[in-house]
């Protein structure tokens, strides 16, 4: 069963506008949900975690459990901000849950 | 230091053949995650390893796969009867704890199968 949805293969934004990109997640408990980000012909790493409540390069996510969402979003999209983002869920701490990724360009 | 390093970065296999890669994870971390990541998906959880046991491995397609990390450290995941359908880009995680905790991603070792 897909536990992790990610509806956008392919987003493009132009600099300095807003982004969203959108996270819908299968599960009745209480997950941990994570962004993490890949730049090109970097490695994977992470970006932020709902429990940390943090701003990561502007970027932010809110938990919603009734729509059992976790939408990234940043008011003001940078060109650095070009990169494949993927969502993931835990539930158990030890198996983590990928969506298939979405793939974000900011246009100049 | 240096972070999670893999190896091989490429693996080229003939059908049939047995496959054998690295994982050298972040010294100190406890956990160490295998994915597997297919063209065009996100990373699929193969099997977790908490020190030198194996705790779950639910995510291992067949019995054609094998892990270990003997030792606690350096872990090996090994594809005997490699198959077209085993190409994919492997990789591997480690955190120093286990929930919640931020893992650590190696560059993946890109396997093709012809």
């Amino acid at each position: 069963a897909q536990r992790v949805t990610q509806p956008e293969k392919l987003l493009s934004v132009f600099k300095g506008a807003p982004v969203e990109l959108k996270c819908n997640y299968s599960y009745s408990g209480s997950p941990e949900l994570f962004w993490y980000v890949q730049y090109s012909r970097q490695r994977l790493q992470l970006l932020l975690r709902h429990i940390s409540r943090e701003s990561i390069k502007g970027f932010t996510a809110d938990l919603n459990k009734g729509e059992t969402s976790f939408h990234l979003k940043k008011p003001f999209a940078q060109e650095e901000d070009s990169a494949m983002y993927y969502c993931a869920l835990s539930f158990t701490g030890n198996q983590f849950y990928f969506g298939t990724g979405t793939s974000l360009t900011v246009i100049p | 230091g240096a972070g999670v390093s893999q190896s091989p970065r490429y693996k080229v296999a003939k059908r049939g053949q047995d496959v054998a890669l690295r994982c050298d994870p972040i010294s100190g971390h406890v956990s160490l995650f295998w994915y597997q990541q297919a063209l065009g998906q996100g990373p699929e959880f193969l099997t977790y390893f908490q020190n030198e046991a194996q705790l779950d491995k639910s995510g291992l397609p067949s019995d054609r796969f094998f892990a270990e990390r003997p030792e606690g450290s350096v872990s090996t995941l090994k594809i005997q009867r490699t198959q077209q359908e085993d190409s994919a880009v492997y990789l591997c995680a480690s955190s120093l704890a286990s929930w919640g905790n931020e893992q650590f991603f190696g560059p993946g070792t890109r396997l093709t199968v012809l």
